[in-house]
């Protein structure tokens, strides 16, 4: 139980073009994602947080209009780079939290997308 | 903004060995966990401590909280091979326990067969 999947897990675009990257929680119901990114040997970064049927909330210095998320199911959150830029060359992870039971306390994460701007 | 520092920031011992890894906090928390990751992939979570808690094992992890200091350490007996990976320490950013994580710097642990 607890499987959260990223879709793609890894993408390659060229710079000006946008990426949609994907996080659904598989077997279990999502209220709450979460969206970090990590560079090279460095630790997570919490970009946002996103709340089905809400706007995100996103944390200091994490641009709205760039990183748009969208949660408009409880098992699907979206997270899309607009205009990218080779410096958004970076992992980006998803997690999820549930609604009840065991799945209220923690936060499981996918397994990561590897997003490359040329 | 990441309030979690870990040392050692990277670690290589022989398989058999213990690996002791640290994390010191800034906040008051009510929860502290650990979580595991291998190179280019997603976290995985590994244990959970409550702030009224002092002491947690799992398996051959055994996981300490002092809130007085703000620090917490995981050890990993026994260390095998597989246990490379990089070890992160999270903390809540508010009061429940579905808040935002706040992580580490991380440990880098590498375990030579």
């Amino acid at each position: 139980g607890a499987v959260v999947s990223q879709h793609p897990s890894w993408v390659i675009c060229k710079s000006g073009t946008s990426v949609k990257i994907e996080c659904r929680s598989l077997d279990f119901q999502a209220t709450t994602m979460f969206w970090y990114r990590q560079f090279p040997k460095q630790s997570l970064m919490l970009m946002a947080t996103s709340n089905e049927g809400s706007k995100a909330t996103y944390e200091q210095g994490v641009e709205k209009d760039k990183f748009l998320i969208n949660h408009a199911s409880l098992t699907l959150s979206t997270l899309t780079v607009t205009s990218a830029h080779p410096e958004d060359s970076s992992f980006y992870i998803c997690s999820a939290q549930g609604t009840s039971g065991r799945y209220r306390y923690e936060q499981y994460f996918g397994p990561g997308t590897r997003l490359t701007v040329t | 903004s990441q309030q979690g520092e870990e040392d050692p920031q990277a670690l290589s011992i022989q398989e058999g060995e213990n690996a002791t890894m640290n994390c010191s906090y800034k906040t008051s928390i009510n929860n502290l966990q650990w979580y595991r990751q291998n190179s280019g992939r997603g976290l995985v979570h590994l244990i959970l401590i409550r702030s009224n808690e002092r002491e947690k094992h799992s398996g051959r992890l055994r996981v300490t909280l002092d809130t007085s200091k703000k620090s917490s350490s995981l050890l990993i007996t026994a260390s095998r091979a597989a246990d490379t990976a990089s070890y992160f320490c999270a903390t809540p950013l508010g009061e429940t326990s579905g808040s935002r994580l706040t992580f580490g710097e991380g440990t880098q642990l590498t375990v030579n067969p």
